[in-house]
């Protein structure tokens, strides 16, 4: 059965570092997502991208994350310089054109900014 | 944000009796709700969803109900398998086309006990 997959499954990073994190969402999918959960809260959306530009952001969403798909199945998260509270679970999306209201979710990237 | 509320963080049941997983919302713009469920370490994973203009939808052992006048929807887990025990997400889409996010509850652990 096709799924998202990310890389890497955990990152480690120093505060004001630059980290990417990699999704592959599922092939014939053409809406993208991005959500992040912080230990104990609420899982939340960030940005949402289609047909190579963002759909929708969130008021997380700053000037300090930006989204792109490099390629035909690539679709990157990067944080230009890491905050201490951007450490949480961030987990990629698809969905389909025939239901775009279910999102498919990768198993996630844990980032930890130390 | 309490626009999606799971207002039990835990449930215990015995295996084999009817898990009911409650959700509550409050914006009448939500569209489609989403069950999700989430082991640890791993990404959530779609179970079931129902449209704003249905009341039901069935697939085996999961039924969702939906009361729109009262935001209210429930997830039915007949007969509970050892196997369930997980948390489960309520989500809630908002949007159209390529806008569309989901909205997020707490979560419900469900403890199925053989």
């Amino acid at each position: 059965e096709p799924e998202v997959t990310q890389t890497p499954s955990h990152q480690v990073t120093q505060m004001g570092q630059e980290v990417i994190l990699r999704c592959v969402p599922i092939s014939n999918h053409l809406y993208f997502y991005w959500y992040r959960q912080i230990l104990g809260q609420k899982v939340e959306f960030l940005v949402s991208f289609y047909n190579n530009e963002i759909s929708e952001k969130s008021e997380i969403f700053d000037d300090q994350f930006s989204v792109e798909r490099p390629d035909g199945s690539n679709f990157t998260l990067k944080i230009r310089s890491t905050k201490l509270e951007d450490s949480a679970m961030y987990f990629c999306a698809s969905s389909d054109r025939g239901t775009p209201e279910t999102q498919y979710f990768g198993p996630g990237t844990r980032l930890l900014v130390l | 944000d309490q626009q999606v509320k799971q207002n039990s963080p835990s449930l215990s049941v015995q295996e084999g009796r009817i898990s009911i997983l409650n959700c509550d919302y409050t914006n009448s713009m939500f569209d489609y709700f989403l069950w999700y469920k989430k082991y640890p370490a791993e990404g959530p994973t779609f179970l079931i969803s129902i449209s704003s203009i249905k009341d039901k939808n069935e697939d085996g052992r999961f039924t969702v109900f939906l009361n729109k006048s009262a935001k209210h929807l429930s997830l039915h887990i007949v007969p509970s398998q050892p196997g369930d025990s997980a948390v489960y997400f309520c989500a809630a889409s908002v949007g159209a086309g390529n806008n569309r996010k989901l909205i997020w509850g707490l979560g419900t652990s469900l403890a199925v006990n053989p």
